[in-house]
């Protein structure tokens, strides 16, 4: 069974700090891992997508691949309320393998 | 760029009827599309993969006979959910990507809420 598993949280966070995602996967055959973002109600957005060992940043956002380790992180420096949502996290090849989600609540 | 469309955005209908759910590529070309339904609270759950021209490929547990798939272009998939039922509600999502050679990105549509009553 190819899991990919997340903190459900929530993981609480200040306004203008760094927010730190993590999620862990079971299948070594994966190749492509991404983050989305789900506001409550609505359709999961791409935000980051990262495919070798190592750091992508994408203006706020930091993805991070260890693929020795099947660790996947995202990062979201400065944080804003706006940020606040469901973040989800997937890994595969073609067909991808969907995390939970780790609800973000970001304070003003 | 990667607009992926879904019609209509909600729908309520009577149990035992069919309901067809269209999802579009605006702005590329998806030689593969899939459908997820989500339950309140939960994660994705995904349905089928369609790749255009060929048979939908159904994930354990769907009924093939109840959600009829259709991928009949590379910028149109349509899921039909015959003889819907109450517990047939959910929210039901598609994604569309233009293959590994592309990243194997997923880019989703809006979604469509199902009401079954």
């Amino acid at each position: 069974q190819k899991e990919v598993e997340q903190n459900s949280g929530p993981l609480s966070v200040p306004e203008g700090a760094i927010a730190s995602l993590n999620c862990t996967y079971s299948d070594r055959g994966s190749q492509s891992f991404f983050w989305y973002r789900q506001y409550s109600g609505k359709s999961p957005e791409l935000i980051m997508s990262i495919y070798s060992n190592g750091d992508k940043e994408d203006g706020r956002f930091t993805a991070q691949l260890n693929k020795a380790s099947q660790y996947v992180s995202l990062l979201i420096r400065d944080s804003q309320p706006s940020d606040s949502a469901t973040y989800l996290c997937a890994a595969g090849f073609q067909k991808l393998v969907f995390g939970t989600g780790t609800r973000l609540l970001v304070s003003p | 760029g990667a607009v992926v469309s879904q019609h209509p955005s909600w729908v309520i209908c009577k149990s035992g009827t069919s309901v067809k759910i269209e999802c579009r590529s605006l702005d590329f070309q998806a030689t593969t599309m899939f459908w997820y339904r989500q339950f309140p609270k939960q994660s994705l759950m995904l349905m089928a993969t369609s790749n255009e021209g060929s048979k939908a490929t159904y994930e354990q547990g769907v009924e093939k006979d109840k959600f009829l798939i259709n991928h009949a272009s590379l910028t149109l998939s349509t899921l039909t959910v015959t003889s819907a039922h109450p517990e047939d509600s959910s929210f039901y999502i598609c994604s569309a990507s233009g293959g590994v050679s592309a990243g194997g990105e997923q880019y989703f549509g809006p979604g469509t809420r199902l009401t079954v009553t």
